[in-house]
């Protein structure tokens, strides 16, 4: 049971729109931590994805953003393409338990 | 640009010990605090450990407390992680990650990442 909550699977058409959520609760996300997403392809190392909620590292395509609604964040990929196919981890920071960092449980994105 | 590179990682039988290493370049390794995250083989990602850019705060998560250990050698630009009393659910890949703040508080994020090595506790 992952801390941050995520959606186990979403999946979408070349071309579409895809959301994928991050809820989480008054020690991570509601306690004011940025969350953060990460996209891991098959095989490799996570890469950051989107910071501080809404910022895109250099490189990062405009078809990915990220938003904050209330007490969760989103992660939007527009202009869906057949190498998004991959993981997606939310990640935060929760003051339980002495402090420390935390994903949610990821979200497997299907390319149809 | 960054590299991290991983190291270290293998076979190894329960309760025994292993250490892991991630060699830094491309970035002044002593100005960013670093941790280790792990991935279990087709799970997801948790946070084990992480260390200050001065070595003055080390975290863990509960699971490790006690068995792991965390250090760096900043004039190596090397990260460690020594690993004890190994146990089965230890079994996965072993990410090592550049934190972007240079202490090991607040809800930065990881900005830059090793390729992983794997770490199998098997008898």
């Amino acid at each position: 049971q992952s801390v941050l909550t995520q959606p186990p699977s979403v999946s979408g058409a070349p071309g579409q729109r895809i959301s994928i959520s991050c809820t989480g609760s008054s020690s991570n996300i509601w306690a004011g931590y940025d969350v953060h997403w990460y996209q891991q392809l098959p095989g490799t190392a996570p890469k950051l994805l989107i910071y501080s909620y809404t910022n895109r590292p250099s490189g990062v395509p405009d078809r990915f953003s990220g938003s904050k609604s209330g007490t969760s964040a989103s992660l939007a990929i527009t202009g869906l393409q057949a190498e998004d196919e991959a993981d997606y981890y939310c990640q935060s920071y929760d003051t339980s338990l002495g402090g420390h960092w935390v994903f949610g449980g990821g979200t497997k994105l299907t390319v149809l | 640009e960054v590299y991290l590179v991983e190291s270290g990682g293998g076979l190894v039988q329960p309760g025994t010990s292993l250490r892991l290493s991630c060699a830094a370049s491309g970035f002044r390794f002593d100005d960013y605090a670093m941790h280790w995250v792990r991935q279990a083989p087709g799970k997801g990602l948790e946070w084990v450990s992480g260390i200050s850019w001065n070595s003055d705060r080390l975290v863990y998560t509960d699971s490790v407390k006690g068995r792991f250990t965390i250090s760096r050698d900043n004039a190596k630009n090397s990260l460690y992680l020594q690993m004890n009393s190994l146990r089965v659910e230890d079994t996965a890949f072993y990410y090592c990650a550049k934190y972007r703040g240079y202490d090991v508080s607040g809800s930065y994020y990881f900005d830059d990442w090793g390729q992983g090595t794997l770490v199998t506790v098997s008898s």
